[in-house]
């Protein structure tokens, strides 16, 4: 069955830092890829997506792009700032019902 | 414009209670979803609703029903609350975008069962 496996955290970096997070994914057949964004209290909210092979998606300094061949989504930011602190869950959709799958969340904490 | 609603956002039930947890978007979205978030186990669906009138199990449905009262309103009900159900609750409605849709989450609600 479909599954998206993500980075173990937490993550702590430095303000400025750049950020890595990996996601892997397994679906059966051509799925859309999210990434959500979780701040502390509050409920998930999408952060960026693409829908094909090779799509990147992009919001607010993040980035990541659909990478088929090695079935990756990894999520990426040159320079993380405090507020970027939160936790982040890779995704997946596809298939009847738009069934969502989602990753174990990375926490990630960023010090002055 | 309140997007998803959710209450209560926070409860406390002794095992064998019942409570019903409520739902309502402003969005005009057919589909509407709930889940359970545990620490290190991510998000696991528990049931959803495709439009109105129609709900389906999702992975995790045992222990709950829902109601999908009108194209707004989705509640979850716990008949009799185990401390298994101990979680974070969320509701989420999807844009009617085929396969590519975005989820809409509420704030959450928090559930103790001693």
């Amino acid at each position: 069955g479909d599954s998206v496996t993500q980075m173990e955290g937490p993550v702590t970096l430095s303000e400025e830092a750049f950020l890595t997070i990996n996601c892997t994914y397994t679906a059966t057949g051509y799925p859309s890829l999210f990434w959500y964004v979780q701040y502390p209290g509050e409920g998930l909210q999408l952060l960026l997506k693409a829908t094909k092979a090779d799509d990147k998606g992009s919001n607010k300094g993040f980035e990541a792009t659909y990478r088929k061949e090695t079935t990756s989504f990894h999520l990426e930011k040159g320079s993380v700032q405090v507020s970027d602190s939160a936790v982040y869950f890779c995704a997946l959709s596809e298939g009847a019902g738009n069934q969502f799958y989602f990753g174990t969340g990375t926490s990630l904490t960023v010090i002055p | 414009n309140a997007g998803v609603t959710q209450t209560p956002k926070f409860q406390v039930l002794k095992t064998g209670q019942s409570m019903t947890l409520q739902c309502a978007q402003d969005m005009n979205h057919n589909s509407m979803y709930w889940y359970r978030q545990d620490p290190g186990m991510g998000l696991r669906l528990i049931y959803y609703s495709a439009s109105e009138g129609t709900t389906d199990k999702g992975e995790v449905p045992n222990g709950y029903n829902v109601s999908r009262l009108n194209k707004r309103e989705f509640s979850l009900r716990l008949e009799s609350a185990a401390p298994s159900q101990t979680s974070v609750y969320f509701c989420a409605t999807q844009s009617p975008v085929l396969y590519t849709g975005e989820l809409f989450f509420g704030e959450g609600s928090r559930l103790t069962v001693l």
